[in-house]
């Protein structure tokens, strides 16, 4: 039931765009993005939910395919801040919010 | 500051010798979960609580227990650790479905 992440891992220039992808097998009710840097806590980046609704703190954006239980997140522009591990954590749609996470997308701006 | 804070940060102990991580958060969270990260895994969870003396095991609980006696507190007890336990560990709350997380900083745990 761990959502499945893709690619492993991205390295993009400072200023290129990159997506990174988040699939489940299991019917959900949201979507949540975090990033982690090396030896840190996971931070909050976007939450999605089922019906279209986003909830979000920084400039990023991400969409979330409720047919194909498939999320993406958009790294535009991107700069050297957004270096780090992405995490999607998908709750299924009993809504208990018990997030079940994927492995990571490991992504590295380089200058 | 809302924050979830995490006791010890770091913690090195031998096989057997029982102890607990604890974890308290200040923003009148319902939901409290405890993960474990380890290399290449992912987070993956232990346990999880939806309010005071409601818990439930999460994917990976066998040799964790916890509580939640009161709603700013969720302890992870570790009775008889073993080096397999060896991981890093996060506390995160929630106010309820669909909203974020809050992860606390991470207990470094080593199991010798």
């Amino acid at each position: 039931q761990q959502p499945v992440q893709s690619p492993q891992a991205v390295i993009l220039r400072e200023g290129e765009d990159a997506v990174i992808n988040c699939s489940s097998s299991k019917a959900l009710y949201s979507v949540h993005w975090y990033r982690q840097k090396h030896g840190e806590a996971p931070v909050f980046l976007m939450i999605l939910l089922k019906g279209g609704e986003q909830k979000g703190h920084e400039k990023i954006s991400a969409s979330f395919n409720e047919k194909k239980q498939q999320s993406s997140l958009y790294l535009t522009a991107s700069q050297l801040s957004y270096s780090g591990t992405y995490f999607c954590g998908t709750e299924p749609q009993s809504g208990n919010n018990r997030l079940a996470f994927g492995k990571g997308n490991q992504v590295v701006v380089i200058p | 500051e809302a924050q979830v804070t995490q006791n010890p940060r770091y913690l090195i102990t031998v096989t057997g010798k029982k102890l607990t991580v604890t974890c308290s958060q200040n923003m009148n969270h319902e939901y409290m979960s405890w993960y474990r990260q380890d290399p290449g895994l992912g987070l993956r969870q232990i346990y999880y609580s939806m309010n005071v003396e409601v818990t439930d095991k999460g994917d990976v609980p066998e040799g964790y227990k916890v509580s939640r006696k009161e709603k700013r507190n969720f302890p992870l007890i570790l009775e008889s650790p073993s080096p397999n336990q060896t991981s890093l560990y996060f506390c995160a709350s929630s106010l309820g479905s669909g909203d974020t997380q809050y992860f606390g900083p991470g207990t470094r745990l080593t199991v010798l």
